[in-house]
């Protein structure tokens, strides 16, 4: 069964360093997405993207956040300068909507941590 | 405003005993309705989902749930809880746009007693 891959699976840079999170989509989903969960919170939106631009984005996910798809296949998440509260799991997400599910599949996260 | 309320953070139920998890939404229109559990450290598993029809849906697990439109709830059930289930489980509500977002509750940590 197609599945949304992520790596890495555990990230630990330091504060004020860039970092990329990547995600393979489900190949022919169109939608992608991303969300964060701090430790013992619920999981909340940052950023959805379609057509290779972004649709709808979250107070969380301000200039220090941007997002690409670079090639066919990838999708990403980069945070430009990384703060201590960024610490958190990220999860992608992908759909193909209307064309035959109305689901998003989530990927296992990216694990953040910054010291 | 879209929301989803899960009133219960922490519940304990013996192993075998019946559960039942609440979940009430507010949404501007019609709903998606979904539940998934994660254990500790691990990824997102879609338990169920509801789109339309019979309100009443199965999913994986041995989970049910039933959607009630006038009460604007989403509870989750179980006839007979496992050890396994201990976990954290997460009701989430989307809409029909294409690009809608997923908007999750705060969470329910179930715990089993032996």
């Amino acid at each position: 069964e197609p599945e949304v891959t992520q790596t890495p699976s555990h990230q630990v840079t330091q504060m004020g360093q860039e970092v990329i999170l990547r995600c393979v989509p489900i190949s022919n989903h169109l939608y992608f997405y991303w969300y964060r969960q701090i430790l013992g919170q619920k999981v909340e939106f940052l950023v959805s993207f379609y057509n290779n631009e972004i649709s709808e984005k979250s107070e969380i996910f301000d200039d220090q956040f941007s997002v690409e798809r670079p090639d066919g296949s990838n999708f990403t998440l980069k945070i430009r300068s990384t703060k201590l509260e960024d610490s958190a799991m990220y999860f992608c997400a992908s759909t193909d909507w209307g064309q035959g599910t109305y689901e998003q599949y989530f990927g296992p996260g990216t694990r953040l941590t910054v010291t | 405003a879209q929301s989803v309320t899960q009133p219960d953070i922490h519940i304990t139920v013996s192993e075998g005993a019946s559960l039942e998890l609440r979940c009430n939404y507010s949404y501007g229109a019609t709903p998606y309705l979904f539940w998934y559990v994660q254990s500790p450290g691990q990824g997102l598993q879609l338990l169920l989902k509801y789109f339309s029809g019979d309100t009443l849906v199965q999913g994986i697990k041995g989970f049910e749930a039933e959607f009630k439109r006038s009460q604007s709830s989403f509870n989750l059930r179980k006839p007979s809880v496992h050890w396994s289930d201990a976990a954290e489980y997460f009701c989430a509500v989307g809409g029909y746009s294409s690009a809608s977002k997923i908007i999750f509750g705060s969470g329910t940590r179930l715990s089993i007693r032996p």
